[in-house]
């Protein structure tokens, strides 16, 4: 079975300023996705970056990129200029590519919170 | 292209009564899958469905659920609710082999 840590559950950051997200999962399979969400007080789940673990590239998302490590099983999250708007609940997801299944198993979350 | 809704949004109700939650997921999306979320246990998943078919299944008893119909929307069905089924109901539409899920809005559900 798939388990996702993200031993983070709060941070704080200021506006304008970097700020990293943790998240170590565990598998035996080699080939799935990685997702981080995000979920602001309205409680809707919106997606913020995605990648395949074949890629070895970073995925980057205007402000939002990753730092995958495949080996260490290590996906973290950094947000660059961080906004009022990024106060959120963030959740590290988990999928294999199995062609069938799209069962998605999701860390605890990080609540993060953006201060002025 | 419209994003994916559920009804209702809130829902209150008590211990005994059944419940049904409707989701229709982004047009052309396939495969529905539906998640709960509590304070205490976080993000679990439900069940899966493509094609009107149950594809994958959580770790929840036979009172939970589903079924989808032929224009992918989607319900899932609590019956003899209990005061621990108070959650929020999150469902999630996915192109079939794109893994990608989108996210509704929920349906808050409470058990008194």
């Amino acid at each position: 079975a798939q388990t996702v840590t993200q031993s983070q559950p709060e941070m704080s950051v200021q506006e304008a300023e970097t700020v990293t997200l943790s998240c170590t999962y565990d598998t035996s399979e080699n080939n799935y996705y990685l997702f981080w969400y995000k979920q602001p007080p309205s409680r809707q789940m919106i997606l913020v970056i995605r990648q395949e673990a074949y890629k070895q590239q970073n995925a980057t998302e205007n402000r939002f990129s990753v730092n995958f490590q495949k080996a260490a099983k290590s996906f973290s999250l950094k947000i660059s200029d961080s906004q009022l708007g990024d106060t959120a609940m963030y959740f590290c997801a988990f999928t294999l590519n199995t062609g069938t299944a799209s069962k998605l198993t999701f860390g605890t979350g990080t609540r993060l919170q953006v201060t002025l | 292209k419209a994003g994916v809704t559920q009804t209702p949004r809130y829902l209150i109700k008590t211990r005994g009564q059944q419940v049904t939650l409707s989701c229709s997921p982004i047009s052309g999306h396939r495969s529905v899958s539906w998640y709960q979320q509590t304070p205490g246990q976080g993000l679990q998943f439900l069940f899966e469905y493509f094609s009107e078919t149950q594809r994958n299944k959580g770790n929840f008893p036979g009172r939970f659920s589903g079924r989808q119909f032929s224009n992918s929307r989607s319900e899932m069905n609590v019956s003899t609710l209990e005061l621990g089924d108070s959650a929020l109901y999150l469902c999630a539409s996915s192109l079939d082999r794109a893994k990608t899920q989108y996210f509704g809005p929920g349906t808050r559900l409470l058990v008194l």
